[in-house]
């Protein structure tokens, strides 16, 4: 199956600074990748879609602005999380797209911590 | 709008069989998934029903019912280190290789 690499793994970071995350996809061509959030003992919450060349589409309630997608190439998307507030602490997960009717395969995470 | 319900806590023996079940609304339907998650950690891949009836792997089995909108995931023989979060998650939409939206985990406390 896919292999997803995610760095990093955890990120300590003091309020107001930006953070990035990314996401390679290591033995396939990714047009598209798909970034979850998941708060303490909550499930994961998809936070946008990235496309390859265009721009993310973002899930009701998340702020692209707070929150830069890019997906400049095939095999890489990013997640910058700008100017992070304590609030944005949580587990941030990506994925591949799948191939048709199969699922999809994780990252395995970073865990950021805003103080 | 989209809906996926599962109990949020079960117990059970070590040895026994349990059962944890989903029910979903959503608008398409392109597959159920079920995921393992551990505390920390990514989730797992365990099973995928896109047909109704009953998908056996080893210890782990999974159950679908499109007309009523449900799911059930059914381990065997349970060991400790089934202790984890279970995911049910629904690829909805028009597409068979979206996105998931998934249910809100069910965490499964297995006891010696």
């Amino acid at each position: 199956g896919a292999v997803v690499s995610q760095h990093p793994s955890w990120v300590i970071c003091k309020s107001g600074t930006s953070v990035k995350i990314e996401c390679r996809s290591l033995d396939f061509q990714a047009t598209t990748m798909f970034w979850y959030r998941q708060f303490p003992k909550q499930s994961l919450m998809l936070m946008a879609t990235s496309n390859e060349g265009s721009k993310a589409t973002y899930e009701q309630g998340v702020e692209k602005d707070k929150f830069l997608i890019n997906h400049a190439s095939l095999t890489l998307s990013t997640l910058t999380v700008t100017s992070a507030h304590p609030e944005d602490s949580s587990f941030y997960i990506c994925s591949t797209e799948g191939a048709p009717n199969s699922p999809l395969h994780f990252g395995n995470g970073t865990r950021l911590t805003v103080t | 709008g989209q809906n996926i319900d599962q109990p949020t806590e079960m117990t059970a023996t070590e040895g026994a069989i349990v059962q944890i079940n989903c029910t979903y609304q959503t608008s398409g339907f392109n597959g159920l998934f079920w995921y393992q998650q551990h505390a920390g950690e990514a989730p797992t891949f365990l099973s995928y029903n896109v047909l109704d009836g009953l998908e056996e792997k080893g210890r782990f089995s999974s159950f679908l019912s499109r007309s009523k909108g449900y799911s059930y995931l059914l381990l065997k023989e349970l060991q400790m280190k089934d202790s984890a979060s279970y995911l049910c998650a629904v690829r909805g939409g028009s597409s068979n290789t979206g996105k998931l939206i998934f249910g809100q985990g069910t965490t499964l406390q297995v006891k010696p």
